[in-house]
């Protein structure tokens, strides 16, 4: 299968602690995308890549949030310090640069609980 | 800004019987409309689109959207609701990010959907 991997599924962690996450796009899609979707809310835009630039960052990404696509391709976001309001499901997306922008492939998520 | 409100947070329809689910959109441009589907434990599905061509869009699984500008809504519609519909909704409209360079969506806060036998 071809289609946007993330990794962890799941991730459980302690108050204070970092954590990060992968994402792997759909090969040869050069722009990805980050929402965090928080219960019984739908998805918010939290940041954008085309290849390594991260071009555009929403309020909601605290200086506590990191994102990162070194090479264009895989891309990572770190949360430092986490605290019990992280907690939520983290999407990652993807799309190609030929195609309209709003035609994003979607991840299955990575759920944060934080205690 | 560009916005879309769902109303309703959760629906229930018996199986076979018609599903709508609505929503409403704001926006100062023709917007670009979807519908999304989110089972447990899983990402956003695209269930259909509306991009300013026919105001009657047809997605997978047989649901349809109409994009009725005059009441500035893009309602879901499945004319008979099967179990496996159960599910999450979402609308979404998509807006230019201040880059310009690509879009971002912007989400309403969704509505689960459950099918009783």
């Amino acid at each position: 299968d071809t289609g946007v991997s993330q990794d962890p599924r799941h991730k459980i962690t302690k108050r204070g602690q970092n954590v990060t996450f992968r994402c792997d796009p759909i090969s040869e899609h050069n722009r990805l995308y980050w929402y965090r979707q928080t219960l019984g809310q739908g998805p918010e835009f939290l940041t954008y890549f085309q290849n390594e630039a991260q071009l555009e960052k929403s309020r909601l990404l605290s200086d506590r949030f990191s994102a990162e696509r070194p090479k264009g391709s895989f891309s990572t976001l770190e949360i430092q310090r986490t605290e019990q309001g992280d907690s939520a499901m983290y999407l990652c997306a993807s799309s190609l640069e030929t195609r309209p922008s709003y035609e994003q492939y979607f991840g299955p998520g990575t759920r944060l609980t934080v205690t | 800004a560009q916005s879309v409100t769902q109303l309703g947070s959760h629906v229930s329809v018996s199986e076979g019987a018609l599903v709508l689910l609505r929503c409403n959109y704001s926006s100062s441009v023709p917007p670009y409309l979807f519908w999304y589907v989110q089972y447990p434990n899983q990402g956003l599905q695209l269930l259909l689109k509306y991009t300013s061509a026919a105001t009657l869009v047809k997605g997978i699984n047989d649901f349809e959207a109409e994009f009725k500008k005059s009441e500035t809504s893009f309602h879901l519609t499945k004319p008979s609701a099967h179990m496996s519909d159960a599910a999450e909704y979402f609308c979404a409209v998509s807006s230019t990010l201040s880059s310009g360079s690509a879009r971002q969506l912007t989400f309403g806060s969704g509505t689960q959907l459950t099918v009783l036998p």
